[in-house]
């Protein structure tokens, strides 16, 4: 079946602009996370949802990121006034409930210049 | 907060060599996941272990997690090619929402060589 997918793969954006990045969950999946990895380091959590809403988000930098998921399924993180300090890839992993393992998607490799 | 450390850094084995990968926390785990990722894709997830003494092989590797449950190790026997990439381990930890969080330590990078 289709695992989880994010698009885009790749963004390059200037220091200042608005991004999206997208999500898709496997189906029937109700627990949605958002990662952000460095180079050289492991995931680092950013957001939970449970259905539509975000059940925590205290991994959330600062005020400038922001994600939802309106309708329990795809999940958009947004990112504004972007910083060269966000480059870095956004990973997404969804699981059945909230007691399963998470299935991450490719990630969305961002490069703010 | 909970710290995972993993060793070594990174590995460099011949194909056919056995190897082991260790994953220490700070803090008694809860449930600890074992990753794998290749460059450009996400991560691969491999087994997950909850109590002391447990034990879980699949194919050619065997992760076991200790008694006190604070140390992992993952074991890969006759290593091949195919098992090239970065080796993460990430620890369970429940949200105030629900849900698990994990959090990973830095991962060990393999590599193979023929």
């Amino acid at each position: 079946g289709a695992g989880v997918s994010q698009t885009p793969s790749n963004k390059v954006t200037e220091k200042g602009k608005y991004v999206e990045l997208r999500c898709d969950p496997i189906s029937g999946h109700t627990a949605l996370y958002w990662y952000r990895q460095s180079l050289g380091q492991g995931p680092e959590f950013l957001i939970y949802f449970q259905g539509t809403g975000a059940a925590d988000d205290s991994g959330l930098p600062n005020d400038r990121f922001f994600a939802v998921r309106p309708e329990g399924s795809v999940s958009t993180l947004k990112i504004q006034r972007t910083e060269r300090g966000d480059s870095a890839v956004y990973l997404c992993a969804s699981s059945p409930d909230e007691s399963y393992e998470q299935y991450f998607g490719p990630g969305t490799r961002l490069t703010v210049t | 907060s909970q710290e995972l450390e993993q060793s070594p850094q990174s590995l460099i084995v011949q194909e056919g060599k056995n190897l082991t990968i260790n994953c220490t926390s700070s803090k008694t785990l809860y449930g600890l996941y074992w990753y794998k990722q290749k460059y450009g894709e996400g991560l691969i997830f491999l087994m997950m272990l909850q109590k002391g003494g447990e034990e879980k092989s699949h194919e050619k590797i065997t992760a076991k997690l200790d008694e006190k449950k604070q140390q992992s190790s993952l074991h890969i026997t006759a290593s091949q090619p195919s098992h090239a990439g970065i080796y993460l381990c990430g620890a369970d930890s429940i949200l105030t929402g629900g849900g698990n969080k994990l959090t990973f330590g830095t991962g060990t990078q393999l590599k193979v060589e023929l």
